[in-house]
């Protein structure tokens, strides 16, 4: 089973901020918080990933709190390609570390 | 850089068929990764390959299915006997080993349907 848990769905109006949360409460101390994303007949698409701090890169921003047992994935500027299913995922910090997804959360930015 | 390479990306079969999926990864990329994805539900891990050899294949239903990969760059994926509940989108993946990028790199699936 997942270890995270996930809004099944939620709407964001183009140009404006989508916040994506995660609950993973039962998050070990050795485990990365990985964010992917899929679009529509295509496979997952890697986001960003983080440990304890937050994180920013060209696409996401990750904000995890301070006990990491949530996070929040953040769009700054939504636009309809940003329409996806988007998963929160843990990941061990060892090489052979797998990912477990859920169902994700369905995004769907509107005009 | 070429992405993950996939065939056929569509595949109809009726059940007690066999059938086979090709992976091809992102060149120099060590671990190779298989999934299924059933509608509505996210991936889930079939077997996970590190150059030839499997790391991970407990969620493999291995009375019929199957995977190898002998030279530790593409893999072959098989279904037989299929059955209805096989039916499902499967993915590959590959990734880095060393130098701690371990994002995972997916193709664009093959959708099995089985009859």
């Amino acid at each position: 089973d997942a270890k995270t848990t996930q809004p099944t769905s939620m709407d964001c109006a183009e140009g404006r901020a989508a916040n994506l949360p995660c609950n993973h409460s039962t998050i070990s101390g050795n485990e990365y918080v990985y964010w992917y994303r899929q679009i529509h007949s295509q496979g997952p698409q890697y986001i960003i990933h983080g440990l304890k701090n937050n994180e920013t890169n060209e696409m996401a921003s990750l904000i995890i709190t301070e006990d990491r047992k949530s996070s929040t994935l953040i769009l700054p500027h939504a636009t309809l390609r940003d329409t996806a299913v988007y998963y929160c995922t843990l990941r061990p910090t060892d090489s052979w570390g797998k990912l477990q997804f859920g169902a994700g959360t369905q995004v769907v930015v509107t005009p | 850089e070429a992405g993950v390479a996939q065939s056929p990306r569509y595949k109809i079969i009726e059940k007690r068929q066999s059938v086979a999926f090709w992976c091809n990864p992102i060149s120099g990329h060590a671990t190779l990764y298989w999934y299924q994805q059933i509608l509505g539900q996210g991936p889930k891990l079939l077997i996970q390959f590190q150059n030839n050899g499997v790391v991970d294949d407990s969620q493999l239903p291995k009375d019929r299915f199957s995977a190898e990969r002998l030279k530790g760059v593409d893999s072959t994926l098989k279904i037989q006997p299929a059955k209805l509940e096989d039916s499902a989108v499967y993915l590959c993946a590959s990734r880095q080993t060393r130098g701690g990028r371990y994002e995972q790199y997916f193709g664009p699936g093959t959708r099995l349907t089985v009859t």
